[in-house]
């Protein structure tokens, strides 16, 4: 059982728009950032999204983060099939003094 | 460039200890903490803990605390990951990930992450 909360699974076919959201607590998402990792199959994660909507050089504008309150979401638009990877959402938790991550969010281009 | 280079897959008996190296390159060591991720089989990511490379400080994810001792070599940029007592459900992928810090902006993020070590318990 995660802290943070995600849907286990999204679809969308190419050039359509996905949302993957994450839910959390006012200990994790509600005070602190929260950061988006990809992992493509049979690799390591890699950062995609920093505080909360910001994208590190390399990572195309197709890629958006958001937040309000305890929840945050990532938007994926111009859905292409190189996007087909496990999504995972994580924020510092003030009470566990700890990283919390989300299940992560198989996504899957039709 | 900065890389993580990560020790081979293990296979232990239960209620043994793995140690799971992770040799840094490309940049001062120790200017950044070093996480440790592990990742069981079709699941998701799990924070096991962090360790500063500047002064060896370190925190425990409070589910391991006890079974998990992480340690530097700064003479071989190197970091270590220590396991005891593992049971089948430590059966996972154990990577490693620098820690960037911005204080002016008061975030950090985990970049790059090793290629992961596969630690597989089984009697």
């Amino acid at each position: 059982q995660s802290v943070l909360t995600q849907p286990p699974s999204a679809s969308g076919t190419p050039g359509q728009r996905v949302t993957i959201s994450c839910s959390g607590s006012s200990s994790n998402i509600g005070s602190n950032y929260v950061y988006w990792y990809q992992q493509l199959p049979g690799t390591a994660p890699k950062l995609l999204i920093y505080r909360n909507n910001q994208r590190p050089s390399g990572v195309p504008d197709r890629f958006s983060g958001s937040k309000s309150g305890t929840s945050a979401s990532l938007a994926i638009s111009g859905l292409r099939s190189e996007d087909e990877a496990d999504y995972y959402c994580t924020a510092w938790d003030d009470s566990l003094s700890g990283w919390v991550f989300g299940g992560g969010t198989k996504l899957t281009v039709l | 460039q900065v890389q993580l280079v990560q020790s081979g897959a293990e296979v232990k008996k239960p209620g043994a200890s793995v140690k799971v190296s992770c040799k840094a390159s490309g940049y001062t060591f120790t200017s950044y903490g070093i996480n440790w991720v592990r990742q069981a089989p079709g699941q998701g990511l799990e924070w096991m803990g962090w360790i500063s490379a500047y002064n060896g400080n370190t925190n425990y994810a409070q589910k391991l605390q006890g079974r998990v001792t992480m340690t530097t070599d700064t003479s071989t940029s190197t970091a270590y990951m220590e396991l005891r007592s593992l049971r089948s459900d430590d059966t996972a992928v154990y990577y490693c990930a620098r820690e960037v810090v911005r204080y002016s902006s008061g975030d950090n993020w985990f970049d790059p992450w090793g290629q992961g070590t596969l630690v597989t318990v089984s009697s």
